[in-house]
């Protein structure tokens, strides 16, 4: 059984602070890496998407991969209250589906 | 453009009824997924298709039944559904579904409630 793990949260965190976002996952033969954004009664929206091991930065979000941990992290700096929301990390292997874990929820305090 | 559509945005029907779900996407892309997802839950997988043939059934009822008519639309046709059934259902897109976990685009969604 394949499985992705987030702590649900909620994770708070001040306005302008960096928040940290994390998941592992079970299957070593995990080939691509992806950070979801969902709003509450909205659709997942695609965040960042990493298949190396390292970092991969665009703008605010930082992507983190770590294959030997089976481990892959979202930061995002300079939080604001816009990026309140659930973040779901999602695994994809070698089939069409990819994995989702059950989000974590974050609280950017003003 | 990496939009895709979903219609309607919002359907309520009965246990009896029959409806469709549609979904487009003009961004060439040839693999294309149906996902229910309950409040505070992650998005489940029910459908695949890839290059209009269905690559992945997982374990859906028969009340739902997916169809594929060309490359840019999905449709989900809905029939005697039961009030569990009740959910956000999101279509999403991806390249083409052969190479594995690709990056998949999601629609707005239909909310759908069953009575």
């Amino acid at each position: 059984q394949k499985e992705v793990e987030q702590n649900s949260g909620p994770l708070s965190v001040p306005e302008g602070a960096i928040a940290s976002l994390n998941c592992t996952y079970s299957d070593r033969g995990s080939q691509s890496f992806f950070w979801y954004r969902q709003y509450s009664g909205k659709s997942p929206e695609l965040i960042m998407f990493i298949y190396s091991n390292g970092d991969k930065e665009d703008g605010r979000f930082t992507a983190q991969l770590n294959k030997a941990s089976q481990y892959v992290s979202l930061l995002i700096r300079d939080s604001q209250p816009s990026d309140s929301a659930t973040y779901l990390c999602a695994v994809g292997g070698v089939d069409d589906k990819i994995i989702f874990g059950k989000g974590t929820r974050l609280h950017i305090l003003p | 453009d990496t939009e895709v559509t979903q219609t309607p945005k919002h359907l309520v029907m009965g246990m009896t009824n029959k409806k469709s779900l549609k979904c487009e996407q003009h961004m060439g892309h040839r693999a294309m997924y149906w996902y229910k997802q309950k409040a505070k839950k992650p998005p489940e997988l029910m459908f695949v298709y890839s290059y209009e043939k269905l690559s992945i059934n997982e374990s859906v009822p028969s009340r739902f039944s997916p169809e594929c008519p060309n490359s840019s639309l999905l449709n989900l046709h809905l029939h005697a559904l039961q009030p569990e059934d009740s959910a956000l259902y999101l279509c999403a897109s991806s390249q083409d579904g052969t190479s594995g976990g690709e990056t998949q685009y999601f629609g707005p969604g239909t909310r759908l409630l069953v009575l």
